[in-house]
Parts: C-alpha cells; structure tokens; sequence
C-alpha cells in the first residue's frame, strides 16, 4: 500500500458537517480507498471505501476527485462520539482487505467540540 | 452485530517468556490478520491468513511470532520469546472475503517487563 497524506488534526463543532481530505496522489487505476477510524482505546474501524464513484453509507459519504488523486470523507453531523484518528489508505490491491493487509498511516486526529 | 473478540484485554509477561493472544473472528469470515499498535505510534500490520497458511507477512513478524487457527474458531498470536520492544496493543482482525473490509477486535495490551 502506498502513502497518503492527511492533516494531523482538525477540530470542529458539534452538529456541523465535517470534510476530512486525503491526498493520494501515486494511486494506481486498480487501487480502492479506504477509510478507517480509530476511537479512544478502540480498534480500528471501517468507514466507507470506493473506486469513482462517490459512495455513500449509514457513517459517512466519500468524495472521490475525478482524478482520483484525492478524497474527502464527510461526515454530515458530527457528534462527540466522532471524535477519533481517521485514516485514508488507497490499497494495491484494489480490494478491502483481501489475503493483504492494509497499511496504516498517521490518520487526522480528529476533535470535536461541544 | 457479530464482533471480533480478543482475550486477554491485557496481558503481562516478563522478558523471555512466551505468550499466546488468542482472537475468536467472526464466525462466517474467511480471511484473519493480526496487527500491533506500540503506544503513540501507527497501527502496523504484522500477518495474514487465509485457508490455513500465511497470505502475508510483515518485517516486524520474525521467527519469534507464529500463528495458528488450531480450531474452527479461534485464531491466536504466539510470541516465542518476548522483548520489552513487544510491548503494544495487539488487534486481531477478519474479513468475509477478498473484497470486504476489515472488523478488528478491541486489542489486548502487552506489556513485557
């Protein structure tokens, strides 16, 4: 898996939509990107991946760019419970996790204010 | 929802010991991984596993880590001879199929005095 990178942080407020952008610029055609979260004393957790295409789940909505050099998660609403390292990863593999495991960067810690 | 279960929640050991850290995946999922988190630091990827062998395996997992599916439910992490750099959160992980994300459990703490 090849790197990304994204802010080591961002704040926010409660309520509010929040856009975390991942630059992945060496992504190969094949690659999927995914985003993972981590909270508080947690495990990492799935939160959306795609291809193209935007993509849109119960968690979050992913913005692809047209040249797939970059992303944005979305999340509509923030909530408290948001708050956590959120990691953008574009796999070689061009699937979830597959026999592969994914690599890990630093994330964007992200903070949410009440 | 099903959920990736990991035991201990944390683990001491002395240098030099061995210890096992046992995962139960969930039940219908195919694909297994064990990832370690030092404190402060990135989530690494060690191992993975599929069909009953190692798909893939990282620098980190020397000869002092093997791993084992010795039933059809449990997936475990044994580290032969433990080092004080061991010490980290351990995350099991599994996956439906080649194409599913990843549900990890909630990790044991190492901690290697």
């Amino acid at each position: 898996d090849a790197k990304t990178t994204q802010p080591n942080s961002m704040e926010s407020n409660e309520e509010e939509p929040v856009h975390l952008p991942c630059n992945h610029s060496t992504i190969s055609g094949t690659d999927y990107i995914h985003w993972y979260r981590q909270l508080p004393s947690q495990g990492p957790e799935y939160v959306i991946h795609g291809l193209t295409s935007n993509v849109n789940n119960r968690m979050a909505s992913l913005a692809i760019a047209e040249d797939r050099k970059s992303s944005t998660l979305i999340l509509h609403r923030a909530t408290l419970r948001d708050a956590a390292v959120y990691y953008c990863i574009h796999s070689g593999r061009g699937s979830g996790g597959g026999a592969d495991g994914l690599t890990f960067g630093k994330g964007t810690h992200l903070i949410i204010q009440p | 929802e099903p959920e990736v279960t990991q035991t201990p929640s944390h683990q001491v050991t002395q240098m030099g010991q061995e210890v096992i850290l046992r995962c139960v995946p969930i039940s219908n999922h195919l694909y297994f991984y064990w990832y370690r988190q030092i404190l402060g630091q990135k989530v690494e990827f060690l191992v993975s596993f599929y069909n009953n062998e190692i798909s893939e395996k990282s620098e980190i997992f020397d000869d002092q880590f093997s791993v084992e599916r010795p039933d059809g439910s449990n997936f475990t992490l044994k580290i032969r001879s433990t080092k004080l750099e061991d010490s980290a959160m351990y995350f099991c992980a599994s996956a439906g199929s080649f194409y599913s994300p990843l549900h990890f459990g909630n990790g044991t703490r190492l901690t290697v005095t």
